[in-house]
């Protein structure tokens, strides 16, 4: 099987602008979550897609939202970009049926904002 | 609330050596409990998870961890270092479909 995609894998954004970064899980996954990685913060929660509803959500600004399609892949955006959003973004997918399932990740997508 | 602590930032080993790396867990609850590493500009690898069915988990590479409920404990493993096991890992405690990270050890192999 295919492993998690993430497009682009690196994005060159100025302050102001929007982005939006795409994930495809492993097929047959239904459920996609999304983490910010900075050195200064570490690894965070942004959200959690599952048939194609937020089922859980992190303490993160409305700015950051997240769909998710019929196909399960799932798109993350962000609006009027701040300095601080520059970070590697990943992407997780797994079947999203309980706490003790494996989340797959993908390779991220590395936004840098200028 | 469920949260891990990973107790040392940096570790450095010589090759060849065992590893240790240390993580303890807060969770009211039997926590689901894995092991990541991340390379180099590369997204995070599973390593092990721990679901309750053994206290001592077999990974991949050579890594095990142990679940010690007592002492709210599980830490990575490794009887001998080798020069690719320097990376970045990450203590994880799965609830309600998120994962909550530690802070993340960094792990250094001296050749």
């Amino acid at each position: 099987k295919a492993g998690v995609t993430q497009t682009p894998r690196y994005l060159i954004k100025t302050r102001g602008q929007q982005v939006t970064l795409s994930c495809s899980p492993i097929s047959g996954h239904r459920s996609v979550s999304w983490y910010q990685q900075t050195p200064g913060q570490g690894l965070q929660f942004l959200f959690e897609y599952f048939s194609e509803t937020q089922r859980n959500k992190g303490n993160f600004p409305g700015r950051f939202s997240g769909r998710q399609f019929s196909n399960s892949r799932s798109e993350m955006n962000v609006s009027t970009l701040e300095l601080g959003d520059s970070a590697l973004y990943l992407c997780a997918s797994s079947h999203g049926t309980g706490d003790q399932e494996t989340q797959y990740f993908g390779p991220g997508t590395r936004l840098l904002v200028l | 609330a469920q949260s891990v602590t990973q107790l040392d930032s940096h570790v450095s080993v010589s090759e060849g050596t065992p590893v240790l790396l240390r993580c303890n867990y807060s969770s009211s609850y039997s926590p689901s409990l894995f092991w990541y590493v991340q390379h180099p500009n590369k997204g995070l690898q599973l390593l092990l998870k721990y679901t309750s069915a053994a206290t001592l988990v077999k990974g991949i590479n050579g890594f095990e961890a142990e679940f010690k409920k007592s002492e709210t404990s599980f830490h990575l493993t490794k009887p001998s270092a080798h020069m690719s096991d320097a990376a970045e890992y990450f203590c994880v405690v799965s609830r309600t479909y998120k994962y909550i990270f530690g802070t993340g050890t960094r792990l250094k192999v001296l050749a």
